[in-house]
């Protein structure tokens, strides 16, 4: 079973900062199969990053995913106050799918 | 509009039933495959179960197997849950997600808002 472990756990940023989440698989993972979600208070997940890489229909190019092997990144750039959120990685693939424990982000 | 929402939440006392709904509108329901996640109070995301898009194939969580079964209705677009012996650590709010990609092996591109299940005496 592949756990994801996201870190750090809170992020606490300032508006128009860059913001850097991490996700590290316990054993390698293809990037063809890893996903990043946001969650903002209240409401269901929304999908950001597919195949690691690709941006969803209607994702700011302020988000983007990077990575490969077991460490995966997100990359927020030029933080705005509605990205306030819990953001999740997510591997799938093979009848199994596994979500990190999630990184909260706090625009201050 | 492309959206999912669910239904059938509620209250219910351990070892009871439940049966929640997912209803689907503004793609093709039948070509894709369908998911039920879950989040306890305050906690992460949690997959629990995906369906093929014929219905042929189903995959569960080791937490639910035995006890949760999924099914889906393609001419009427639902998806469905039908959860019996239920647990006090299965309070969470259940989503339905649509399955981008092949069902065994995609993300979830579509969520719907959601629907609190309660186990409770």
């Amino acid at each position: 079973e592949i756990v994801l472990t996201q870190s750090p756990g809170t992020l606490s940023l300032s508006p128009g900062e860059g913001a850097t989440l991490s996700c590290r698989a316990s054993q390698t993972v293809s990037s063809s199969y890893l996903a990043w979600y946001q969650q903002k208070s209240g409401q269901a997940p929304r999908l950001l990053i597919y195949g690691a890489f690709s941006r969803a229909t209607g994702i700011p190019d302020r988000f983007s995913g990077s990575g490969s092997g077991t460490d995966f990144t997100l990359t927020i750039s030029r933080l705005e106050p509605e990205d306030s959120a819990v953001y999740y990685c997510q591997h799938y693939g093979n009848l199994i799918w596994t979500f990190g424990q999630g990184t909260k982000v706090e625009i201050k | 509009e492309v959206q999912l929402l669910e239904s059938g939440g509620g209250l219910v006392q351990p070892g009871g039933s439940l049966r929640l709904s997912c209803a689907a509108s503004g793609f093709t329901f039948s070509s894709h495959g369908m998911s039920w996640v879950r989040q306890a109070p305050g906690k992460g995301l949690e997959w629990v179960s995906s369906i093929s898009g014929g219905g042929g194939n189903t995959k569960y969580a080791d937490s639910v197997k035995g006890r949760f079964t999924i099914s889906r209705d393609n001419s009427k677009y639902t998806l469905d849950v039908q959860m019996n012996s239920l647990r006090v650590e299965d309070t969470a709010i259940y989503y339905c997600a649509k399955v981008a990609g092949n069902w065994g092996a995609g993300y979830f591109d579509l969520w719907g808002r959601g629907t609190l299940v309660t186990v409770s005496s």
